[in-house]
């Protein structure tokens, strides 16, 4: 089992739905979160990052943490064709240590 | 502004090879990373350099060596290829402080053959 799941999709919005991506993560250390976006041929690029509890939101994405649950996902709002891409969360491991893990990315598809 | 920078691009390598990825940031960060992408398998960490001075093991690290030359620079060295390394390799940096955002190479895409 991966310390971090995601599903890998593909996930299939029409356009101006809403776009849900999940992710959950093994080590209860972890403070802090990622979501980067990854077209393809392309290196990731940071969409959002999120460290408290509860929402956060940036323009049509609002990441969501529930440290609890270990789980942390990605809303997109008003979803575009150019939101097309795959999705990768991201989870510092364990406070301090400088570990970055990632999940293995879900691919989201917009359709116009 | 030029960030992270890989080098090669593109490889191909004969199995039982040897070779070194390059890897140099200009953004004065504390700590590298070496990922490789693999269909379907999302970033998987190979190695990765907290601070210049350590190096420590990543989820797979078989195969591969790491030197963390200065603060700018953290290579990558596969001793003798195999089929089984073909991927695409991206090297990051970020600061060292938790919530900071790790910035990309535009990765070095390995064929073994």
């Amino acid at each position: 089992q991966k310390e971090v799941e995601q599903n890998s999709g593909p996930l299939s919005v029409p356009e101006g739905a809403i776009a849900s991506l999940n992710c959950t993560y093994s080590d209860r250390g972890s403070q802090s979160f990622f979501w980067y976006r990854q077209y393809s041929g392309k290196s990731p690029e940071l969409i959002m990052f999120i460290y408290s509890n509860g929402d956060k939101e940036d323009g049509r994405f609002t990441a969501q943490l529930n440290k609890a649950s270990q789980y942390v996902s990605l809303l997109i709002r008003d979803s575009q064709p150019s939101d097309s891409a795959t999705y990768l969360c991201a989870v510092n491991w364990s406070s301090n240590t400088g570990k970055l893990i990632f999940g293995q990315g879900t691919t989201l598809q917009v359709k116009p | 502004n030029a960030g992270v920078t890989q080098t090669p691009k593109f490889q191909v390598l004969k199995t039982g090879q040897s070779m070194t990825l390059q890897c140099a940031q200009d953004m004065n960060h504390n700590s590298m990373y070496w990922y490789r992408q693999d269909p379907g398998m999302g970033l998987r960490l190979i190695y990765y350099s907290a601070s210049e001075g350590t190096t420590d093991k990543g989820e797979v690290p078989n195969g591969y060596n790491v030197s963390r030359l200065n603060k700018r620079e953290f290579s990558l060295r596969l001793e003798s290829a195999a089929p089984s390394q073909t991927s695409v390799y991206f090297c990051a940096s970020r600061q060292a402080r938790e919530n900071t955002e790790a910035f990309f190479g535009q990765g070095t895409r390995l064929t073994v053959v």
